[in-house]
């Protein structure tokens, strides 16, 4: 079946832009997270949805990030007034509930800020 | 906090050599743990994981992993390297209790595997 999917791939935008990164789940996949990676770094958790609701946003850097799933299915992050920190690669996960069980990566899409 | 250190950010075998990818975890409680595979301008992929059912885990691939207590090590082996075993390769640990959803990862090892 179909995997989790990501989009858009590639984005470049200048500083200060606004910007939104798609994830589409596994179906009937109910956890889903979101994390940061970094030149050279391991992934970094940015937030988890258990259904429609942000069950942890604790990873989130600051208030220009925010992150929706309104139907339980498909996530989008919206990035405010982006910086050039901001430049990695985003990464979306899926899961069967939550817990310990497997996360299944999506390609990613990588953000750059000019 | 839960923290994962790899030790050797680029590992480099010959092709038939074994593969042997280092990692440590800081915890008092023994958490779950995994391995996980990213090819080029791909996804991770899990290779296997430790939940406490088996001190040995076989993954995909020919690879597997030992979890050691006294040593708070969960170290990567295979026999016998191929080609197509090059790629970077990350650990990660989710804590038994508490936030037991979000996975935290070491920094990563780059595999290359020589002819």
């Amino acid at each position: 079946g179909a995997g989790v999917s990501q989009t858009p791939s590639n984005k470049v935008t200048e500083k200060g832009k606004y910007v939104e990164l798609r994830c589409d789940p596994i179906s009937g996949h109910t956890a889903l997270y979101w994390y940061r990676q970094s030149l050279g770094q391991g992934p970094e958790f940015l937030i988890y949805f258990q259904g429609t609701g942000a069950a942890d946003d604790s990873g989130l850097p600051n208030d220009r990030f925010f992150a929706v799933r309104p139907e339980g299915s498909v996530s989008t992050l919206k990035i405010q007034r982006t910086e050039r920190g901001d430049s990695a690669v985003y990464l979306c996960a899926s899961s069967l509930g939550g817990g310990a069980r497997e996360q299944f990566f999506g390609p990613g899409t990588r953000l750059t800020v000019l | 906090a839960q923290s994962v250190t790899q030790l050797g950010s680029h590992v480099s075998v010959s092709e038939g050599a074994l593969v042997l990818l280092r990692c440590n975890y800081s915890s008092s409680v023994p958490p779950y743990l995994f391995w996980y595979v990213q090819y080029p301008n791909q996804g991770l992929q899990l290779l296997l994981k430790y939940t406490s059912a088996a001190t040995l885990v076989k993954g995909i691939n020919g690879f597997e992993a030992e979890f050691k207590k006294s040593e708070t090590s969960f170290h990567l082996t295979k026999p016998s390297a191929h080609m197509s075993d090059a790629a970077e390769y990350f650990c990660a640990v989710i804590p038994s209790g508490g936030s037991n959803y979000k996975l935290t990862f070491g920094k990563g090892t780059l595999l290359t595997v020589n002819p």
